[in-house]
């Protein structure tokens, strides 16, 4: 059964400064999904990871997967406070030709001055 | 842009109701899924529907629920017998393909279920 690490669950974070997420799984999947949440809020697609050594950047967020290590990394440079929120990763797991996503615990990030 | 709607925003019940949740799924989309997050925990996968079928439940998703898709729109989760531990924001999804492709689901803004 996929199971799906992520680290650390508690983030808190000076403003200017950088600092990594990680996601790791356990058993092979080649897509991994990074979303982000805001408190009562509903899961906001950011990052669509579909291969071995994908990388995307989007503002100050980088997200890469390392399919071989199961391994997802987010890095944040330069936090600003409107980065808070919990991001969550999730690895999509395929059965019988379908599929589903199977989430981390999620990293809630705090940005303060 | 195209969104997941979910009605409705927050629904009280007693232990023991039936409860029906609705969800409007993106109008090209093929694939339904309900999640369901406990409160403070991680978001947890409920059940995939595809052709007007479930492809696949998960251990959580036993007799009490079921899920429709009466009128080619409308996707519903329901819960027969509701107990105090159904308590969760549910969350729906839909997506235009499988995820073997570069389409991410795209989520709801949740229904927060709350049984007393």
């Amino acid at each position: 059964e996929l199971k799906v690490e992520q680290n650390p669950l508690f983030l808190s974070m000076q403003e200017g400064k950088n600092y990594t997420i990680y996601c790791n799984y356990s058993t092979t999947s080649d897509r991994l999904y990074w979303y982000r949440q805001d408190p009562g809020k509903s899961l906001e697609s950011l990052f669509v990871l579909l291969s071995n050594g994908a990388v995307k950047q989007e503002g100050r967020l980088m997200a890469s997967l390392d399919t071989k290590a199961r391994l997802s990394t987010l890095h944040i440079t330069a936090a600003v406070h409107d980065l808070s929120a919990t991001y969550f990763c999730a690895v999509v797991s395929f059965s019988g030709g379908y599929n589903k996503l199977i989430f981390g615990a999620g990293t809630r990030l705090a940005v303060h001055p | 842009e195209p969104e997941v709607t979910q009605t409705p925003s927050h629904q009280v019940t007693q232990m023991g109701q039936e409860v029906i949740l609705r969800c409007v799924p993106i109008s090209n989309h093929l694939y339904f899924y309900w999640y369901r997050q406990i409160l403070g925990q991680k978001v947890e996968f409920l059940v995939s529907f595809y052709n007007n079928e479930i492809s696949e439940k998960s251990e959580i998703f036993d007799d009490q629920f079921s899920v429709e898709r009466p009128d080619g729109s409308n996707f519903t989760l329901k819960i027969r017998s509701t107990k105090l531990e159904d308590s969760a924001m549910y969350f729906c999804a839909s997506s235009e393909t499988s995820s073997y492709s570069n389409q991410p689901q795209h989520f709801g803004d949740g229904t927060r279920l709350s049984i007393l």
